[in-house]
């Protein structure tokens, strides 16, 4: 069971924005750095967003990250049909002395 | 540019010990970064097995931390996961990764598939 909680989906038509959200505590999102990531079917894991809000070499700006306290948020702007995917937040919590990852969103383009 | 590769038997049976290797290509992996294991049993989400600092010392999730042990070869450039006594509940995608201390992964394996059957 995961202490991350993030919607189980979220959906949009091309060129929609699309936000998806992190709800946790602050032993983990309170007080560490947020990361994203993108899950293709049948791919491992892709980073988006690190440290919050930074964006990797490579990933468009479409894809932002943010962090308010013991919530974070990815949004993707100018949704494709190629964002269609599983969306994981993840951070490290200080309680547990260990890494925890979000439930999952999956996103779909309609 | 670094690579992580996963490898290991792809069907376990209840009770024996997954050994699963991770080999990293691109990096050294002494160098200044942590390696971690993580899972993804089928379509559920992520679970964070455990790491190994630069240190050696480990770190591991405590609902696995009875039955797991990572460990480092730094002359073959490639770490390990141990789990034993496995159930079918520990039938899964295993991934091996890269990370900073207390941070999330940036660079992932492609992942390997292991079943736990007889």
């Amino acid at each position: 069971q995961s202490v991350l909680t993030q919607p189980p989906s979220a959906s949009g038509t091309p060129g929609q924005r699309v936000t998806i959200s992190c709800s946790g505590s602050s032993s983990n999102v309170g007080s560490n750095f947020v990361y994203w990531y993108q899950q293709l079917p049948g791919t491992a894991p892709k980073l988006l967003i690190y440290r919050n809000d930074q964006w990797p070499s490579g990933v468009p700006d479409r894809f932002s990250g943010s962090k308010s306290g013991t919530s974070a948020s990815l949004a993707i702007s100018g949704l494709r049909s190629e964002d269609e995917a599983d969306y994981y937040c993840a951070t490290w919590d200080d309680s547990l002395s260990g890494y925890v990852f979000g439930t999952g969103t999956k996103v779909t383009v309609l | 540019q670094v690579q992580l590769q996963e490898s290991g038997p792809g069907l376990v049976k209840p009770s024996e010990t997954l050994s699963l290797t991770c080999v990293v290509s691109g990096y050294s992996i002494g160098s200044g970064y942590h390696w971690g294991w993580i899972r993804q049993p089928p379509g559920k989400g992520l679970e964070w097995i455990g790491s190994i600092y630069q240190s050696g010392a480990t770190d591991y999730n405590p609902s696995l931390r009875s039955r797991i042990t990572i460990s480092v070869d730094t002359s073959k450039n490639q770490f390990s996961l141990q789990l034993r006594s496995v159930t079918a509940a520990d039938t899964a995608v295993y991934y091996c990764a890269r990370h900073l201390y207390i941070e999330p992964m940036d660079v992932w394996g492609k992942g390997t598939t292991v079943t736990v059957s007889s």
